[in-house]
C-alpha cells in the first residue's frame, strides 16, 4: 500500500546536538512538505518542497534544514539553532490537491 | 495572506448530541477547503473536502457546506459517539494548491 512513513516514531535529543526525521514516501507525489504542531496549537510549515533539489522556507524555518536529493525522502534536520525543538513534526506530500500525512515523529530535547 | 479560524476547544459533548465546530477563513480567489481529524498520538486524516462555493463535503456522518458569502465551513455531526473523540482541524489550500494552511484545531470530547 502507498503512504508515507516517518520514523522515529519518538525522539529523544540533547541540547546542543542535531538530530534528522526521516519522512519517505512511495505515493509518487512530486511535493513534499514539514510542520510543527505544539501541544493545543496548529500545524505550522517549516519547509516544503515542489520538486527534488529545490525547497522553500515556511512561517517556521528558522533552526531547521531539509534536503530533497529524492523524489520519495525529504528529511529534516533540527539543528542546536532551534531554541524550542520539542514538539511533534508531521510530514506530508501532496499531488494535485490531495494532501497524505505521515503519522508524525515526536521530539523531546532531555 | 491566508488564514482560518476555528473555534477554541475543548468541546465535551454526550454522546448522541449535536455538534458544530465554526471556521471561517481569509483568502483571496477560490480555495478548497478541507477538514482533517488527528486522533491521539496520529498523523491527519481527511474527513472530508469541498472545492467550490456551495459545495457540501460529507464523510462518516459528518458534514461541512463551502459558503462563500461568509466564508465558513462549519463542520456538523447530527449524533456524536465516543469514537469521534479527538481534535479537528479545519484547513484551506490555495489556488496555486501548493499551500495548505490550517486553523489552530479543536479538540472534542465525547461521553459515554
Amino acid at each position: 500500500d502507498g503512504g508515507i512513513t516517518q520514523s522515529p516514531k519518538y525522539l529523544f535529543r540533547k541540547e546542543g546536538q542535531n538530530v534528522t526525521l526521516s519522512c519517505e514516501q512511495n505515493l509518487n507525489h512530486d511535493a513534499m512538505y514539514w510542520y510543527r504542531q505544539d501541544p493545543g496549537q496548529g500545524l505550522r510549515l517549516i519547509y516544503y518542497s515542489q520538486i527534488v533539489n529545490d525547497f522553500q522556507k515556511g512561517d517556521i524555518a528558522e533552526g531547521y534544514s531539509v534536503s530533497r536529493e529524492k523524489k520519495e525522502s525529504f528529511p529534516l534536520t533540527v539543528t542546536s539553532a532551534q531554541k524550542n525543538p520539542t514538539a511533534f513534526y508531521l510530514c506530508a506530500s501532496s499531488a494535485g490537491r490531495g494532501y497524505t500525512f505521515g503519522s508524525g515523529t515526536r521530539l523531546t530535547v532531555v | 495572506g491566508n488564514s482560518v479560524t476555528q473555534m477554541e476547544g475543548p468541546v465535551t459533548l454526550s454522546e448522541e448530541a449535536f455538534l458544530t465546530i465554526n471556521c471561517t477563513y481569509t483568502a483571496t480567489g477560490y480555495p478548497s477547503l478541507f477538514w482533517y481529524v488527528q486522533y491521539p498520538g496520529e498523523g491527519l486524516q481527511l474527513l472530508l473536502k469541498a472545492t467550490k462555493a456551495d459545495d457540501k463535503g460529507s464523510n462518516k456522518g459528518f458534514e461541512a457546506t463551502y459558503r462563500k458569502e461568509t466564508t465558513s465551513f462549519h463542520l456538523e455531526k447530527g449524533s456524536v459517539q465516543v469514537s469521534d473523540s479527538a481534535v479537528y482541524f479545519c484547513a484551506l489550500l490555495n489556488n496555486a494548491g501548493n499551500m495548505l494552511t490550517f486553523g489552530g484545531g479543536t479538540r472534542l470530547m465525547v461521553k459515554p
